[in-house]
């Protein structure tokens, strides 16, 4: 069956580092790929997407490429924000009905 | 666009009683939604597929006759705990499929605390 893993957290940065949040993923066919994010007391906001592969989702400044030769989707950002703050969830979708997969999430804490 | 609203936001009731939660899909139709709970620091556990017009489909380990799913209309499923326990309270959360087919919108989620 479909899975998917996550680098577990939390990750701890300081304000505008570099965030790689780590995703691979086992899957039969051709998945479409999903970062979703959660503030706390929340539900969960999509970040980002990606349909085939060599597709790059982005949005607000993440970004995660659909990497099929090494079943991965990656999110990073550049310089991140305290606001940015939250747990990070990736999922795919490929299953009959369109159910999503997800991973464990992994939660960022940012300090200024 | 893309919005999915949820309610109650909390909910604290007895043991013993029913809770009804709603999940609107605002501005697009969605003939299929889902519901989640998701414990403290954890990932989210589909509990059942809900379809307009149609039975749900509930996942495996889910209590059917005590998760009541209604999906009356194009931008509205329900789920209705029966006889809620206090092992029932979690973060319930619901999304509607897009017309894409493809890309889920979460609701943001309803706390249900049973005391």
């Amino acid at each position: 069956g479909n899975s998917v893993t996550q680098m577990e957290g939390p990750v701890t940065l300081s304000e505008e580092a570099f965030l790689t949040i780590n995703c691979t993923y086992t899957a039969t066919g051709y998945p479409s790929l999903f970062w979703y994010v959660q503030y706390p007391g929340e539900g969960l906001q999509l970040l980002l997407k990606a349909t085939k592969a060599d597709d790059k989702g982005s949005n607000k400044g993440f970004e995660a490429t659909y990497r099929k030769e090494t079943t991965s989707f990656h999110l990073e950002k550049g310089s991140v924000q305290v606001s940015d703050s939250a747990v990070y969830f990736c999922a795919l979708s490929g299953s009959a009905g369109n159910m999503l997969t997800f991973g464990g999430g992994t939660r960022l804490m940012v300090k200024p | 666009g893309a919005v999915v609203s949820q309610h109650p936001s909390w909910v604290i009731c007895k043991s013993g009683t029913s809770v009804k939660i709603e999940c609107r899909s605002l501005d697009f139709q969605a003939t299929t939604m889902f519901w989640y709970r998701q414990f403290p620091k954890q990932s989210l556990m589909l509990m059942a597929t809900s379809n307009e017009g149609s039975k749900a489909t509930y996942e495996q380990g889910v209590e059917k006759d005590k998760f009541l799913i209604n999906h009356a209309s194009l931008t509205l499923s329900t789920l209705t705990v029966t006889s809620a326990h206090p092992e029932d309270s979690s973060f319930y959360i619901c999304s509607a499929l897009a017309g894409d087919g493809d890309t889920q919108y979460f609701g943001p989620g309803t706390r249900l605390t049973v005391l």
